[in-house]
């Protein structure tokens, strides 16, 4: 079945480290994004990416870097400028014209900061 | 894209229709009402969407207002599996970057 992969669905990191969130799709779909969800709040944009080796800044880009090297992929990495860095993290991904199902989201990563 | 603004929470009995307001004041001519719900720790999923007229899929009914201004997706018996967050978002279909912008959403709980 086409879909999103997140991996992994928890993830702990220490402070001043680096991680990378893994985002996977199947679906054939031009665009990806990544947002962040705090507690109790709505999803915010970080990146997202309309096309292979092409992406933009969202709402809350600092401290956060992506990449777009093949189509099917779309990793993020929290950098250690990220101050609070410790939130649920969501990838989607859609067609670049939309299509009439809208966004494909992935079911998320956990990360917390120790 | 426009801005909306829905109540941060709601409660509906169980078996019962949902009705979900959804103020949009400043949407503009090329722009969609999309309905999305989060269940707990899990990613969105779609509902429905609609430009003009009212829409009904196998999940809601999506009613907009004559003046797009509003609208209201409507849960037709509601069940426990239900209870979610609904946001509400509006959009231009195919804009550069096809970005959806979250508000707040509507916090639904279903109640026996």
């Amino acid at each position: 079945d086409g879909g999103i992969t997140q991996s992994p669905k928890y993830l702990f990191r220490k402070e001043g480290q680096n991680v990378t969130l893994s985002c996977e799709q199947n679906l054939n779909h031009d665009a990806m994004y990544w947002y962040r969800q705090d507690p109790g709040q709505g999803l915010r944009l970080i990146y997202y990416s309309q096309i292979v080796n092409d992406f933009q800044k969202g709402d809350i880009a600092e401290g956060y870097s992506v990449s777009r090297e093949k189509k099917e992929s779309f990793p993020l990495t929290v950098t250690s400028a990220q101050k609070n860095p410790t939130a649920f993290y969501l990838c989607a991904s859609s067609s670049y014209r939309g299509q009439q199902y809208g966004y494909t989201f992935g079911s998320g990563t956990r990360l917390t900061v120790v | 894209d426009a801005k909306t603004t829905q109540p941060p929470s709601m409660d509906c009995a169980e078996g019962r229709a949902a009705n979900l307001p959804c103020n949009h004041s400043t949407i503009s001519g090329n722009e969609y009402v999309y309905w999305y719900r989060q269940i707990h720790s899990q990613g969105p999923q779609y509902i429905i969407h609609g430009l003009k007229n009212n829409e009904t899929n196998e999940m809601a009914s999506l009613i907009i207002t004559e003046d797009r201004k509003s609208s209201t997706l409507i849960l037709p018996h509601a069940t426990l599996r239900d209870t979610a967050v609904y946001y509400c978002i509006v959009r231009v279909e195919g804009a550069a970057g096809n970005k959806l912008t979250f508000g707040g959403g509507t916090r639904v709980l279903v109640k026996p």
